[in-house]
């Protein structure tokens, strides 16, 4: 069983649209990443959190660690979010652990 | 500031040959972390090594090792190369040691084992 667990695996969304993608662990971790990657392999570091919340644009990400469960936020999509959006997390800072991804696919 | 770098970007190799894949940090980072990425099992982490030494390891076999040069250089050698290290090997670079600073990636070496 994975330990990080994403939801969904896969998401169509219309431009304009705000999009969650939640993401779920199973024990007590050091940091939650938020990744993205695009067709051809490169991946960019959206977020990095322990706590709270933080923002970046269009992009938001909270943590809430007793309920072990991470979201990302996209307000206001656009095409060029299409992309894979991957959640990581990184145990006892020596393990980093990955989840399968969520494909988001923004129509004009 | 330039970013991470890796070469070679692509790699055919046929089985039970070893090969070794390369990753410049952005400057002034110490950290390097290495990452396989494949269809079937996803990104897994491989190592990560910070001031030359090996600080954390994944679950991989002994056929995947790695070394750190004091310019922060690293370099990722897998042996007796199987059918299934077909994959996207990606390094990172961060400030600190410990998986819990912001991870920078390089683009990735994509090898394929015939």
């Amino acid at each position: 069983k994975n330990e990080v667990e994403q939801s969904p695996q896969n998401l169509t969304a219309q431009e304009g649209e705000f999009i969650t993608i939640n993401c779920s662990y199973s024990v007590g971790i050091s940091a939650l990443h938020w990744l993205q990657q695009h067709p051809g392999g490169g991946i960019v570091s959206l977020f990095m959190l322990s706590s709270g919340k933080k923002k970046h644009g269009r992009l938001i990400a909270t943590i809430n660690i007793q309920e072990k469960h991470s979201s990302l936020h996209i307000t206001a999509s656009h095409p060029r979010d299409s992309a894979v959006y991957i959640c990581a997390v990184t145990y006892n800072n020596n393990d980093m652990r990955f989840g399968a991804g969520t494909r988001l696919t923004v129509k004009p | 500031k330039a970013g991470v770098t890796q070469t070679p970007r692509y790699l055919i190799k046929t089985r039970g040959q070893q090969v070794t894949l390369s990753c410049s940090p952005i400057s002034g980072h110490r950290s390097v972390s290495w990452y396989q990425q494949t269809p079937g099992q996803g990104l897994q982490f491989l190592f990560e090594y910070f001031s030359e030494t090996q600080r954390n390891k994944g679950n991989f076999p002994g056929r995947f090792s790695g070394r750190q040069f004091s310019n922060s250089r690293s370099e990722m050698n897998v042996s007796t190369l199987e059918l299934g290290d077909s994959a996207l090997y990606l390094c990172a670079s961060s400030l600190e040691w410990g998986l819990t600073d912001t991870q920078y990636f390089g683009p990735g070496t994509r090898l394929t084992v015939l």
